[in-house]
C-alpha cells in the first residue's frame, strides 16, 4: 500500500531556528503539494510542484519559507527563521497530474511547535 | 480563483441519525468535487468524490449530491456511527493544473 511519507512527525524548536520538513511522494506521482493546517485557517495551500517544477507558491510567506524538490522522490519545506505563528501541522500530498480527477494522497503530517 | 464555503463548521448528531454537510463554490469551471475525512491526529483521506457530469453518487452509507446550476454540493451520511466522528473537508477544482481548493471543514460528532 503506497503512501506519502513525511519526516519528522513532530518538531519542537525555538523561535529563530531553521526548520526543514521532508516529504517522499508516492512513486510515480508527478505532483506534490504542501499544506498548512491550523484550527483557524483549515487547510491552506502553501505551494505545489509538477514534475519537480514549482507551479505556484503564492500561499507561502516568501521572506521565510522556501520549498524545493531536489529530485522526484524528495520535497522539502524550510522555514528560516521560524516564528511562533508558524506552529501548525504541515501536510504534504502527492498526486498524478494531467487529469482533473486525480486523487491527492496526504502524508501523515509534521506537527511543528515554535516556542 | 475558486472559493469554497462549507457549512456547518460543527455538527452533532445522535447515533443512527443522518448528517448533511453543504458546500458552495464560486468557479463555474470547477468540475471535480471530492470529500475528505480527517480523524483526530490523522491525515485527510478521500471518502467519496463526484464529477460534474453526474448529479449524485452513493457508496454504502455516504452519498454526495451536486447542483451545478446553484454551484453547491453536499455530503450525506446515513445511519451515523461513532466512528463517523471526524472533520470532513469538501474541495473543488477545475481541469488543468489548478490544485484542489478546500472548504474550512466540518467537525462531526456522533453521540452514542
Amino acid at each position: 500500500d503506497a503512501r506519502v511519507t513525511q519526516t519528522p512527525r513532530h518538531k519542537v524548536t525555538e523561535m529563530g531556528q531553521e526548520v526543514t520538513m521532508r516529504c517522499q511522494p508516492i512513486l510515480g506521482h508527478n505532483t506534490v503539494f504542501w499544506y498548512r493546517q491550523t484550527m483557524m485557517q483549515g487547510l491552506e495551500l502553501l505551494a505545489y510542484f509538477r514534475n519537480r517544477a514549482p507551479l505556484d507558491d503564492s500561499g507561502m510567506p516568501k521572506d521565510r519559507f522556501s520549498a524545493e524538490m531536489p529530485d522526484a522522490t524528495l520535497a522539502t519545506l524550510k522555514i528560516q527563521p521560524s516564528e511562533p505563528r508558524d506552529s501548525a501541522v504541515y501536510f504534504c500530498a502527492s498526486g498524478q497530474g494531467g487529469s482533473s480527477y486525480n486523487e491527492q494522497f496526504f502524508g501523515p503530517g509534521t506537527r511543528l511547535t515554535v516556542l | 480563483g475558486e472559493n469554497v464555503e462549507q457549512h456547518p463548521s460543527t455538527l452533532s448528531v445522535q447515533e443512527g441519525d443522518s448528517a448533511v454537510i453543504k458546500c458552495t463554490y464560486s468557479d463555474s469551471a470547477s468540475n471535480y468535487f471530492p470529500w475528505y475525512k480527517q480523524e483526530l491526529g490523522k491525515r485527510p483521506q478521500l471518502i467519496i468524490d463526484i464529477r460534474s457530469n453526474v448529479g449524485e453518487k452513493k457508496d454504502q452509507r455516504i452519498a454526495v449530491t451536486l447542483n451545478k446550476t446553484a454551484k453547491h454540493f453536499s455530503l450525506h451520511i446515513t445511519e451515523t456511527q461513532p466512528e463517523d466522528s471526524a472533520v470532513y473537508f469538501c474541495a473543488a477544482k477545475d481541469s488543468g493544473n489548478t490544485p484542489l481548493v478546500f472548504g474550512k471543514g466540518t467537525r462531526l460528532s456522533v453521540i452514542a
